[in-house]
């Protein structure tokens, strides 16, 4: 079964940083990566998501996938404080019919 | 906008009592799904169904039932609520084999 693990488990930065998040995941046959935003109160939405190893970029974010390593990274440059939230990576296998979640990451940007 | 309403959002049961959450999309996706989300573990899969008249377990279904009597409609039955399944509970909705669920606002359930 996937395994999916996220890193750190929360985060505090200022307005304005560079925001760094990570997540490891099991099955090298993973079809596709996905990270969600949730806010208090909120159900998750779909932010960005990956296929192809190398990197992808929408506005702000990016995110860097390395299938050798099994690993994800989502990165936001200049940080404001709506994007406070939980952020969870979610890996889509090959074949499976559901989507297996990591624990998330708190991220608190402080004005 | 994919649309997905549950409802109650808020629910106080007793033990031992019945608790129905009702789930409904307007997506016209044939897959939808029920999660709990708790501190510490994160969203974890109850049942999950392909379309109507379809419900699969997950990976924690003890102590739950699904229904899909409709493409749009989903519900999660607690026959015999327990303190434990307090938490709060997440639909989705989902097309074919893409990554991108639509969720829900949740509902909150307490069970005293």
């Amino acid at each position: 079964q996937e395994k999916v693990q996220q890193s750190p488990e929360s985060l505090i930065v200022p307005e304005g940083a560079m925001v760094s998040l990570n997540c490891s995941f099991s099955d090298s046959a993973s079809q596709s990566i996905w990270w969600y935003q949730q806010h208090p109160g909120k159900g998750p939405k779909a932010l960005i998501s990956i296929f192809s190893n190398g990197n992808k970029k929408e506005g702000r974010l990016t995110v860097y996938l390395n299938r050798a390593s099994l690993h994800v990274s989502l990165h936001i440059k200049d940080s404001q404080p709506s994007d406070s939230a939980v952020y969870l990576c979610a890996v889509v296998t090959e074949g499976a019919d559901r989507l297996t979640f990591g624990k998330g990451t708190q991220l608190i940007i402080q004005p | 906008e994919a649309a997905v309403t549950q409802s109650p959002r808020n629910k106080v049961a007793v033990t031992g009592g019945k608790v129905t959450l009702s789930c409904n999309q307007t997506n016209n996706h044939n897959n939808m799904y029920w999660y709990r989300q708790d501190t510490g573990h994160g969203l974890r899969l109850i049942h999950y169904s392909y379309g109507a008249g379809s419900t699969e377990k997950g990976d924690i279904p003890d102590g739950y039932k699904a229904s899909r009597p409709s493409q749009e409609n989903f519900s999660l039955i607690l026959e015999l609520a327990t303190p434990s399944q307090t938490s709060v509970y997440f639909c989705a909705s989902r097309q074919g084999n893409t990554g991108q669920l639509y969720f829900g606002e949740g509902s909150k359930l307490t069970v005293l």
